[in-house]
């Protein structure tokens, strides 16, 4: 078992500029979420992953960002033509899902963004 | 989602016991109450959860009361590394498992 991984730990971008972030869960797990924290707060649900399928979105998913699991492993985050208000740290989670189950999710350090 | 009440910040020293409480008054039954820990520039780490019963593990305790509106992490000894955010989540075992909802959660400081 060797965590959850995220890539880069940190992302300094100008506005407007495109980022993508990428997420390697525990290799067992269905299940991968994404979250999003700002300073002070408790982190935001914004998607998650069963397998390859994208079976719910936050509405704080604006149209700018996608998030992909092509093969039911890693999955990336973009966000285009970013804005100051993306600036956040973006965690990643991964879980293993079984019927009645309600397994603890598993946190990445997570992908600290700043927008110039 | 059944919401969860806890105190901003408790203060503890170092190889004491620690009891940070967390009120939901409004759980349901196929709720499970679930505590996350996060320390400075890390991601959150799972500490326990249970549903009914009180629970243990090597990390600490958790005492679930009776009628399960309120319950206490307990954390045996205090040491400085366990200076963190602790979160209170009630997740559900229905449908709606997939997310946890955070809220402020209470900033535990360890005095040495």
């Amino acid at each position: 078992d060797t965590g959850v991984s995220q890539d880069p730990r940190h992302k300094i971008t100008k506005r407007g500029q495109n980022v993508t972030f990428r997420c390697d869960p525990i290799s067992e797990h269905n299940r991968l979420y994404w979250y999003r924290q700002t300073l002070g707060q408790g982190p935001e649900f914004l998607t998650y992953f069963q397998n390859e399928a994208q079976l719910e979105k936050s509405r704080l998913l604006s149209d700018r960002f996608s998030a992909e699991r092509p093969k039911g492993s890693f999955s990336t985050l973009e966000i285009q033509r970013t804005e100051q208000g993306d600036s956040a740290m973006y965690l990643c989670a991964s879980s293993h899902h079984d019927r009645g189950g309600n397994q603890p999710q598993h946190f990445g350090d997570g992908t600290r963004l700043s927008i110039l | 989602d059944a919401k969860t009440t806890q105190p901003n910040s408790m203060e503890s020293n170092e190889e004491e016991p620690v009891h940070l409480p967390c009120n939901h008054s409004t759980i349901s039954g196929t709720d499970y109450i679930h505590w996350y820990r996060q320390l400075p520039s890390q991601g959150p780490e799972y500490v326990i959860h249970g549903l009914t019963s009180n629970v243990n593990n090597r990390m600490a305790s958790l005492a679930i009361a009776e009628d399960r509106k309120s319950s206490t992490l307990i954390l045996h000894r205090a040491t400085l590394r366990d200076a963190a955010v602790y979160y209170c989540i009630l997740s559900s075992s229905g449908g709606s498992n997939y997310k946890l909802t955070f809220g402020k959660g209470t900033l535990l400081t360890v005095n040495p």
